[in-house]
């Protein structure tokens, strides 16, 4: 039982390149989010997915887009790679009926 | 606009002594309230959570209080141990709202227990 695994831990990209953050759980989590941590502050909600098929925006979305085509799988895709999103991701996921997320040990991400 | 506020950014505890760790709330909808502990290099760890409609839930050496008419909560731990030195944040949605999912965080306390 692996968790919540995030692929790749770390990663260096220049602006305007695009990429995928991966993120899979093998619970059956119906629900999973993705939050972005930067030094001194919380994590911040980017997206989340109740459930296969269905997302929605968090606190700060810009820049970002999700899909949940599988239970399993939460990718994170930075559309065209800007400094600002130099920071560290998690991806989490939780049960129905319980509201304690389970985290992904995150990926490092720095935008040059 | 800081929903979840952690107001102290580090805490140093003795060892064997209680350490409270402190959050204060201003969406009057949150119903569901959680503590994560964090290494570094690591993901957040879930530790224990309360429910709006409790004001108190422990687990071992960890107590969260919650009080709803001041909007803040608090986790005690005792007795304090090395291992405990960790980033600390807490973590509020409201579930019953029918609304977002996923947490809003405070920024974290840095708990250092000194030997």
């Amino acid at each position: 039982n692996a968790g919540v695994t995030q692929t790749p831990k770390f990663q260096v990209l220049k602006t305007g390149q695009s990429m995928t953050l991966q993120c899979a759980q093998d619970m059956n989590h119906e629900y999973m989010s993705w939050y972005r941590q930067d030094p001194g502050m919380g994590l911040r909600l980017i997206h989340y997915s109740v459930g296969a098929g269905i997302t929605d925006q968090g606190e700060v979305p810009n820049g970002y887009n999700v899909s949940r085509s599988t239970t399993e799988d939460f990718p994170l895709r930075l559309l065209s790679a800007a400094p600002s999103q130099t920071s560290v991701y998690f991806c989490a996921s939780r049960p129905h009926g319980t509201y304690g997320y389970t985290f992904g040990s995150g990926t490092r991400l720095t935008v040059v | 606009d800081q929903q979840v506020k952690q107001n102290s950014p580090s805490l140093s505890v003795q060892e064997g002594r209680i350490s409270i760790l402190n959050c204060d709330y201003t969406n009057s909808m949150f119903d569901y309230f959680l503590w994560y502990k964090k290494y570094p290099a690591e993901g957040p760890t879930f530790l224990i959570s309360i429910s709006s409609i409790k004001d108190k839930n422990e687990d071992g050496r960890f107590t969260v209080f919650l009080n709803k008419s001041a909007k803040h909560l608090s986790l005690h731990i005792v007795p304090s141990q090395p291992g405990d030195s960790a980033v600390y944040f807490c973590a509020a949605n409201s579930y019953s709202g029918g609304g977002a999912d996923g947490l809003t965080f405070g920024k974290g306390t840095h708990l250092i227990i000194q030997p």
